[in-house]
């Protein structure tokens, strides 16, 4: 069982270079999110999509852009990288609805080092 | 802005104590949700908490959930080492598990 597969797991950057992550999810899940992870702080959310073809900012977005043209995928992009965004980057991905099984489903995180 | 504060921030037990970690939230919320994430590693769903009220235990875990208090808890039985984790809720104001606003994580440090 895949569930949510996040491609690269490390990445090392210098300011200024440009890069995507990738998202996969086997689920079905027609709702999916970006994260990020830094030190002493919980999950911030970047961007999310609720479905193919759209997407919507979260708290974080500055800095990054997101596409989601499968709904099994979804790209967080980075045009031009800061230090600001040394990160861990988490995917996730959840049904629609309000579900009591409805959980977002977590992939295993991108460790990003811009330098 | 919803807030959502866990404390302790850190917490390093021994082995067989009892502990409890707390979830405080800012907005009203019917849904909250708890993970667990190993060093390194992704975040684990550990309990889905649906109404004022409601309590879930699995193992030595137990988490309520009071809404008209803004407070949930995660309770620690008899720690043994495998507990060891960050500990975060998450709240969802939407009840739609999208958007959710987690806390800061509680890190925890079973000794022996």
């Amino acid at each position: 069982n895949a569930g949510v597969t996040q491609t690269p797991k490390f990445r090392v950057l210098k300011t200024g270079q440009s890069m995507t992550l990738l998202c996969a999810q086997d689920m079905n899940h027609e709702y999916m999110y970006w994260y990020r992870q830094d030190p002493g702080m919980g999950l911030r959310l970047i961007h999310y999509s609720v479905g193919e073809g759209t997407t919507a900012k979260g708290e974080v977005p500055d800095g990054y852009n997101v596409s989601r043209l499968k709904k099994q995928n979804f790209l967080l992009g980075l045009e031009s990288a800061a230090p600001s965004q040394t990160s861990v980057y988490f995917c996730a991905s959840s049904y629609r609805g309000a579900s009591a099984k409805n959980i977002q489903y977590f992939g295993a995180g991108t460790r990003l080092s811009v330098l | 802005e919803l807030k959502v504060e866990q404390n302790p921030l850190f917490l390093s037990m021994q082995e067989g104590k009892n502990y409890t970690i707390y979830c405080n939230y800012s907005t009203t919320s019917d849904r909250l949700y708890w993970y667990r994430q190993d060093p390194g590693k992704s975040l684990e769903s550990l309990f889905v908490l649906l109404s004022n009220g409601a309590v879930k235990q699995e193992g030595r875990l137990m988490a309520s959930l009071d809404t008209k208090a803004r407070l949930s808890t995660l309770h620690i039985t008899a720690a043994v080492h495998d507990l060891s984790a960050t500990y975060f809720c998450a709240v969802d104001p939407t009840g739609t598990a999208s958007k959710l606003t987690f806390g800061t994580g509680t890190r925890l440090q079973v000794t022996l």
